[in-house]
């Protein structure tokens, strides 16, 4: 156990729908990094958020945006969604931004039919 | 722009044997490397980070070794057991805070 906390655990979208996942980080860690899993492939880096702002981001369309809260608890929020961005989405904390460490949670499983 | 490729994409093996696992990288400008191990539907869990500056790291019955010159490192499993059934990733760091990941190998031991 991470003590990274990831909800919900599987969901089932549409089409253009919009969709919010959300992550609970360990307890002190104030950076937060967002991944997208497609089957069979090794995680993507979406962005990364350390004290409650943008530091830095993959190659990502602006439809998928984030937040990061006082709580360091975040959000991962996805617009008009498409069938290819059904995937395993994994959060990960570490304690300060740029440090080796990252501590995966479980993941949320989002289906776009 | 950073590749990260790993062979083979899976592998089955008997109990007992002994494995390597090979990750390659196309730059070789980075920070780190860390090899992950990922259960079925689960997140990832770290097994071994190697700085840029190390040649290799031991945890119990694993090794990892990283050659950054030439872009490659492998993971390499001593006396393989059937929970050490998963896939593997390895994932490099340049400066900054993206990890880039290779494909994964799956591996499966028989018991």
């Amino acid at each position: 156990e991470t003590g990274v906390t990831q909800s919900p655990t599987h969901l089932i979208k549409t089409r253009g729908q919009q969709v919010t996942l959300r992550c609970s980080s360990q307890s002190g860690h104030n950076t937060v990094s967002w991944y997208q899993q497609a089957l069979g492939q090794g995680p993507q880096f979406i962005f990364q958020y350390y004290r409650e702002e943008e530091n830095g981001r993959g190659n990502f369309p602006p439809r998928f945006s984030g937040l990061q809260f006082p709580n360091y608890s975040s959000e991962l929020n996805v617009n008009a969604l498409e069938l290819d961005d059904s995937a395993l989405y994994l959060c990960a904390s570490s304690p300060l931004a740029g440090t080796d460490t990252q501590y995966f949670g479980p993941g949320t499983r989002l289906t776009v039919l | 722009k950073q590749e990260v490729t790993q062979i083979p994409a899976a592998l089955s093996v008997p109990e007992g044997e002994n494995l390597v696992l090979n990750c390659s990288f196309t730059d070789s400008a980075i920070y780190n490397l860390q090899w992950f191990r990922q259960d079925p539907g689960k997140g990832l869990t770290s097994l071994l980070l190697i700085q840029s500056s190390q040649r290799e790291q031991t945890s119990g019955r694993l090794n990892a070794s990283l050659d950054k010159s030439s872009g490659r490192s492998t993971l390499y499993i001593a006396a393989s057991q059937p929970g050490d059934s998963a896939t593997y990733l390895c994932a490099v760091k340049k400066a900054g805070n993206m990890l880039t990941f290779g494909g994964g190998t799956r591996l499966m031991v028989k018991p």
